[in-house]
């Protein structure tokens, strides 16, 4: 299995506060990507990472922020969370050198905003 | 825009019968394609993918997916369900050019009946 942690795995919050989730890998991968899952919806990709520092959004980054200092962690902040985050949030990581353009994914973190 | 359809969000078959779940792409080039499962609870687990080459893939658990480029499809095949295999079945999409994205559809959830 990759080498793919996501912390916390579960967190309860309430409306408004910030919440940061992170994802550390051991695989020195290149590309870094934070999605949702919600019944219905399948997987949404909020933003990714093409290396450290380089950023951009996917299709649902409202409310999101992302930083990446250094090549292993890639973390996802909600600013002020609300109800409408509440979702399940998975890491993944790809090398895509072009031999290998798999997508690894994390665990998952459980995030309930009440 | 870059998308996947998975046309049924529900499907039940009985055990031991064939199953396909469908798997419709939108994509100016040959795409990478995968196949995860998802079992209630779970992380998901990769179940074949496509890079290039022959087009009908082998994957785990005895399932199979065939690549058409004329239809732009990518259909998951198993000829023999188990109870086991009722899941969630997402079909995604990797671009292969410019920054490296992946794309879900919405999802397929199977049921077994005994």
């Amino acid at each position: 299995d990759a080498g793919i942690t996501q912390s916390p795995r579960h967190k309860v919050t309430e409306t408004g506060t910030p919440v940061t989730l992170r994802c550390h890998q051991t695989e020195n991968h290149r590309y870094m990507y934070w999605y949702r899952q919600d019944p219905g919806h399948g997987l949404r990709l909020i933003h990714y990472s093409y290396g450290v520092k380089d950023t951009d959004k996917g299709e649902v980054s409202d409310g999101y922020s992302v930083s990446r200092s250094k090549t292993e962690d890639f973390l996802l902040t909600l600013e002020s969370a609300t109800s409408s985050q509440t979702s399940v949030y998975f890491c993944a990581i790809s090398d895509r050198t072009g031999r290998d353009p798999e997508q690894y994914f994390g665990p998952g973190t459980r995030l309930t905003v009440t | 825009a870059q998308s996947v359809t998975q046309p049924d969000i529900h499907i039940t078959v009985s055990e031991g019968a064939s199953l396909e779940l469908r798997c419709n792409y939108s994509y100016g080039a040959t795409p990478y394609l995968f196949w995860y499962v998802q079992s209630p609870g779970q992380g998901l687990q990769l179940l074949l993918k496509y890079f290039s080459g022959d087009t009908l893939v082998q994957g785990i658990k005895g399932f199979e997916a065939e690549f058409k480029r004329s239809q732009s499809s990518f259909n998951l095949r198993k000829p023999s369900v188990h109870w086991s295999d009722a899941a969630e079945y997402f079909c995604a999409v990797g671009t292969t050019s410019g920054t490296y994205k992946y794309i879900f559809g919405t999802g397929t959830r199977l049921k077994v009946l005994a």
